[in-house]
């Protein structure tokens, strides 16, 4: 069945290191989104891909790279110049509307 | 500065009940406008939508309101069920001349739905 698939469901990373966020979407969506949540806090867009080969930043864009080389995967990589990396990330998909169908998120925790 | 407003960080209800959740924008642009919700570890889910061309759109137990001229809108979730107890999202769209369209996200309002 169709979805928005992002694993792990958690992931722990020693500071320091780059990690790498799996985004999947079988749903044949053009955009995809990456954004992070903190506690108690909306949701704040890192990146945001509307087509396939482009990319824009979003509103906290440093610190963190992506790639869109295919349409389904929309990748995150979280660097070690991320200054607190620590939260939980969720990825987003959409067609031409503006409605967006997000996966189940992964929590990331840099200890 | 916040574009999109939900000025209840938290709403206590009783199960059978009306939730009321409301949600205040600046943007004039706006013209699409969006609800979700959400359980504590997960992704949000789309619940309702409403275009700026309607003033209401229903969905089951789920209305949305908008009223342009208060830039203002709400979700009535009737009647209540403790299930339905969650963040809620209220989240706008511009109507921009690109192709870049993102949605602007409010805090949240954290709804419990007491038995």
């Amino acid at each position: 069945d169709g979805g928005i698939t992002q694993s792990p469901k958690y992931l722990f990373r020693k500071e320091g290191q780059n990690v790498t966020l799996s985004c999947e979407q079988n749903l044949n969506h053009d955009a995809m989104y990456w954004y992070r949540q903190d506690p108690g806090q909306g949701l704040r867009l890192i990146y945001y891909s509307q087509i396939v080969n482009d990319f824009q930043k979003g509103d906290i864009a440093e610190g963190y790279s992506v790639s869109r080389e295919k349409k389904e995967s929309f990748p995150l990589t979280v660097t070690s110049a991320q200054k607190n990396p620590t939260a939980f990330y969720l990825c987003a998909s959409s067609a031409d509307t503006d409605t967006q169908y997000f996966g189940p998120g992964t929590r990331l925790t840099v200890l | 500065d916040q574009q999109v407003k939900q000025n209840s960080p938290s709403l206590s209800v009783q199960e059978g009940r009306i939730s009321i959740l409301n949600c205040d924008y600046t943007n004039s642009m706006f013209d699409y406008f969006l609800w979700y919700k959400k359980y504590p570890a997960e992704g949000p889910t789309f619940l309702i939508s409403i275009s700026s061309i309607k003033d209401k759109n229903e969905d089951g137990r789920f209305t949305v309101f908008l009223n342009k001229s208060a830039k203002h809108l709400s979700l009535h979730i009737v009647p209540s069920q403790p299930g339905d107890s969650a963040v809620y999202f209220c989240a706008a769209s511009e109507n921009n001349a690109g192709n870049n369209r993102k949605l602007i996200w409010g805090l949240g309002t954290s709804l419990a739905v007491n038995p």
